[in-house]
């Protein structure tokens, strides 16, 4: 159990395009769901925390109208990250929460290449 | 604010080494902590857990203990295995932030590497 997925795994996409990536909970329901970014050899950065039907919470730094959460249902987030630009080239990595659970589960990330 | 500190590695140790990764934590409340293991090129899995003082966390032969008194978490296996090789990620949950009641605090991480 406790399965979460994002699509698509891997996207590359051209300087000034937006990209929408998906994240789902498989077999839960997940209250609040978390976006990470992580670059290459280093932890992960929590970008903003989203909870189903409200607006999400940015980490301080994290540009809102650039990374456009969307948390529209309790079982899928989406992350899109409008005009991208080479610098947001990176592996985003989401997660799902279980209130009931209060712990994490952790979706497989999606690389980013912005060329 | 919460923190946790990890030893950074990298660390490179021979099939059936004994591997300790060291971890401490600050935090207000009470913390639940975790251990989440990253293969090369995948997301993060749930390696172990302990939600409360003396709790003891084990999966794949991957034991941490929480240690309320020394505020600590250190990963320890017997004999490691080339298949472990991995990046390790020491992280806390503080179950009283209030709105933030999910919100993981991870370490820097470190990375493993098990040679044959």
């Amino acid at each position: 159990g406790a399965v979460v997925s994002q699509h698509p795994s891997w996207v590359i996409c051209k300087s000034g395009t937006s990209v929408k990536i998906e994240c789902r909970s498989l077999d839960f329901q997940a209250t609040t769901m978390f976006w990470y970014r992580q670059f290459p050899k280093q932890s992960l950065m929590l970008m903003a925390t989203s909870n189903e039907g409200s607006k999400a919470t940015y980490e301080q730094g994290v540009e809102k109208d650039k990374f456009l959460i969307n948390h529209a249902s309790l079982t899928l987030s989406t992350l899109t990250v409008t005009s991208a630009h080479p610098e947001d080239s990176s592996f985003y990595i989401c997660s799902a929460s279980d209130r009931a659970a209060y712990e994490q589960y952790f979706g497989p990330g999606t690389r980013l290449t912005v060329t | 604010g919460n923190s946790v500190t990890q030893m950074e590695g990298p660390v490179t140790l021979s099939e059936e080494a004994f591997l300790t990764i060291n971890c401490t934590y600050t935090a207000t409340g009470y913390p639940s902590l975790f251990w989440y293991v990253q293969y090369p090129g995948e997301g993060l899995q749930l390696l172990l857990k302990a939600t409360k003082a003396d709790d003891k966390g084990s999966n794949k032969g991957f034991e941490a203990t929480y240690r309320k008194e020394t505020t600590s978490f250190h990963l320890e296996k017997g004999s490691v295995q080339v298949s472990d090789s991995a990046v390790y990620f020491c992280a806390l949950s503080d179950r009283h932030s209030g709105g933030s009641n999910y919100k993981l605090t991870f370490g820097k991480g470190t990375l493993l590497t098990v040679n044959p």
